[in-house]
């Protein structure tokens, strides 16, 4: 089955914890991409990577950390240094038919207690 | 930086035309995209405007007028099923950085 997986869907923390969130892709596709979703808003950038053993952070990445390891693998670790990580965490893949698609997966929503 | 303008929330009936705005503040333009989520789900893609004009696909249109720094997306025939919101979406200069807007939520009435 071919596509981008995303897991646990959802996930219970205590504050003070870090949390990692997986990505995986068979796609075979080079930029993957991490964003967060707050109730109602729109989604915020938190990393990129473009290639792998590379990353940029995005618009919002103080409290979060990412590696890029292999192509098909891109965890997010939200740290306890993220003041609000309760939100809807979407990992993408930029689709093959141009830079303005993005493939999402279907999200981990992550509840800090 | 880059920032995205978006209605709020649109409502329409069942069969109606609606459109969608989107102004956008870039430095470095390289084309407009619309995205649909429905609640609880993942964004899904609908559209890619690069160069001005109109795109069709289906039910759906896309529009851009970069002179204007302007797009809207054109639903027509609307269906109960395309109640969800909606977010357009550019790429942020010669990288390969998406930014989205707040999105439009539309509510489609019987």
């Amino acid at each position: 089955d071919g596509g981008i997986t995303q897991s646990p869907k959802y996930l219970f923390r205590k504050e003070g914890q870090n949390v990692t969130l997986s990505c995986e892709q068979n796609l075979n596709h080079d930029a993957m991409y991490w964003y967060r979703q707050d109730p109602g808003q729109g989604l915020r950038l938190i990393y990129y990577s473009q290639i792998v053993n590379d990353f940029q952070k995005g618009d919002i990445a103080e409290g979060y950390s990412v590696s890029r390891e292999k192509k098909e693998s891109f965890p997010l670790t939200v740290t306890s240094a993220q003041k609000n990580p309760t939100a809807f965490y979407l990992c993408a893949l930029r689709g093959g038919t141009g830079p303005g698609e993005l493939f999402f997966g279907e999200g981990s929503r992550l509840t800090v207690l | 930086g880059q920032s995205l303008e978006q209605p709020s929330e649109v409502t329409a009936v069942e069969g109606a035309i609606v459109q969608i705005n989107c102004t956008y503040q870039t430095s470095g333009f390289y084309g407009l995209s619309w995205y649909q989520q429905h609640d609880g789900g993942a964004p899904t893609f609908l559209s890619y405007n690069a160069l001005d004009g109109l795109e069709e696909t289906g039910r759906f249109s896309s529009f851009l007028s970069r002179s204007d720094s302007y797009g809207y997306l054109l639903l027509q025939e609307l269906q109960m099923k395309d109640s969800a919101s909606y977010f357009c979406a550019v790429r942020a200069g010669d990288t390969d950085k998406l930014i989205f807007g707040t999105g439009t939520r539309l509510q489609v009435f019987p």
